[in-house]
């Protein structure tokens, strides 16, 4: 099993370009999430799917889109890139809400 | 509004001593309490979990302690050694919170040898 896997590792874009982070996980888990991480601020939920066709809105969800159309893929949009959004992301699953999560490597995003 | 606050923000240990984390919570509603480790350029990897219904659990070097009243968890991490330097996050979930974990802010584990 490859776990949970992203893509890109590293992605440097300009202001108001638009662009698509793409996790997926071959563990069959129904539950899936989107997390920033940013110094000194811990992991922040920005979006999560508790199966294929329902999406939640989490702690910090502007400026960010969601959507799950199969168990596997959860893909994070940016619509519109901002500063603000410069972050490391990350994807994480798990069987069901109450159980372990297991992250995947990780997205180093810039925006300039 | 951050729900799980830990200290401290960084941390340095000499091998074989004692680390120690701390984080405290304020929705009495949390119900489970995992410690995840995260290496540089890696995803964070639970490391450790309780429940409130114990106090105390350990699992080889690393034990966490639980004060109920206090609002309170601390990551206990004996014998360290470089191998440990690392990130740690506690968080914490319960059914107010649709069980979705909040994390705390992280401590910067440094290990000298």
């Amino acid at each position: 099993n490859a776990g949970v896997t992203q893509t890109p590792k590293f992605q440097v874009l300009k202001t108001g370009q638009s662009m698509t982070l793409q996790c997926a996980q071959d563990m069959n888990h129904e539950y899936m999430s989107w997390y920033r991480q940013d110094p000194g601020m811990g992991l922040r939920l920005i979006h999560y799917s508790v199966g294929a066709g329902i999406t939640d809105q989490g702690e910090v969800p502007n400026g960010y889109n969601v959507s799950r159309s199969t168990t596997e893929d959860f893909p994070l949009r940016l619509l519109s890139a901002a500063p603000s959004q410069t972050s490391v992301y990350f994807c994480a699953s798990s069987l069901d809400l109450t159980d372990t999560q297991y992250f995947g490597p990780g997205t180093r995003l810039t925006v300039l | 509004q951050q729900q799980v606050k830990q200290s401290p923000q960084s941390l340095i240990v000499q091998k074989g001593g004692i680390s120690i984390i701390n984080c405290a919570y304020e929705n009495t509603a949390f119900d489970y309490f995992p410690w995840y480790q995260q290496f540089p350029g890696k995803g964070p990897a639970l490391l450790i979990a309780i429940r409130p219904d114990v106090s105390e659990k350990k699992e080889g070097r690393f034990t966490i302690s639980f004060n109920k009243s206090a609002k309170q968890f601390s990551l206990h991490i004996m014998d360290s050694q470089p191998g440990d330097s690392a990130t740690y996050f506690c968080a914490a979930s319960g059914e107010t919170s649709g069980s979705r974990l909040t994390f705390g802010e992280g401590t910067q584990l440094t290990v000298n040898p």
